[in-house]
């Protein structure tokens, strides 16, 4: 059971925009930055979004990141195949002093 | 370019140990706090410990609390993670992670990781 909660898929087709939800407390999110990764099957996590909304240099501007309260979003816009990819969202939560990750959602382009 | 080099997993017993490392290049270790996260096969993301730039300050998660013990060597770029007193349920591959720059410490770029592998 994670503390963060996801959907645990999502899905699109290609030119769609989505969005993948993210709840969190206000001990996590409601507090804190939210974080954003992809993860394609058998590779590393990359990081997508930070301090809830910035994307780092190299990420198309096609994701974007949004939160409000204790709930944070990812969006992509215009999908593609190869954003088919497993997401997780994260945030430092000041009551369990550590980082607590969303359980994961399976993104799948149809 | 950020590159972290995890190695040192492998097949343990029960109740054995394992020294992870992490050795980091292409931008300047001393300066940035470092994460480590696991993955069980198939499963989500799980945040184990981080320790500040200096290796003054360390914090872990409950469930590793007491057995794993995170450190750094500066002048060798190298993260290190002494996992003691191995259970089935450690089984994952272990990520190291840098801090997304050396004012935001939530965890940014990985490393590849190492699998760690707890069976009789």
């Amino acid at each position: 059971q994670s503390v963060l909660t996801q959907p645990p898929s999502a899905s699109g087709t290609p030119g769609q925009w989505v969005t993948i939800s993210c709840s969190g407390s206000s001990s996590n999110i409601g507090s804190n930055s939210v974080y954003w990764y992809q993860q394609c099957p058998g590779t590393a996590p990359r990081l997508l979004i930070y301090s809830s909304n910035q994307r780092p240099s190299g990420v198309p501007d096609r994701f974007s990141g949004s939160k409000s309260g204790t709930s944070a979003s990812l969006a992509i816009s215009g999908l593609r195949s190869e954003d088919e990819s497993d997401y997780f969202c994260a945030a430092w939560d000041d009551s369990l002093s550590g980082v607590v990750f969303g359980g994961g959602t399976k993104l799948t382009v149809l | 370019e950020v590159q972290l080099v995890e190695s040192g997993g492998g097949l343990v017993q029960p109740g054995g140990s394992l020294r992870l490392s992490c050795v980091a290049s292409g931008f300047t270790f001393r300066s940035y706090w470092m994460h480590w996260v696991r993955q069980a096969p198939g499963r989500g993301l799980v945040w184990v410990s981080r320790i500040n730039s200096d290796g003054s300050t360390t914090t872990y998660a409950d469930s590793v609390k007491g057995r794993f013990t995170i450190s750094r060597d500066n002048a060798k770029n190298t993260l290190y993670l002494q996992v003691n007193g191995l259970r089935a349920e450690d089984t994952a591959v272990y990520f190291c992670a840098r801090a997304v720059d050396t004012s935001i410490r939530g965890v940014g770029y990985w490393g590849q990781g190492t699998l760690v592998t707890v069976s009789s």
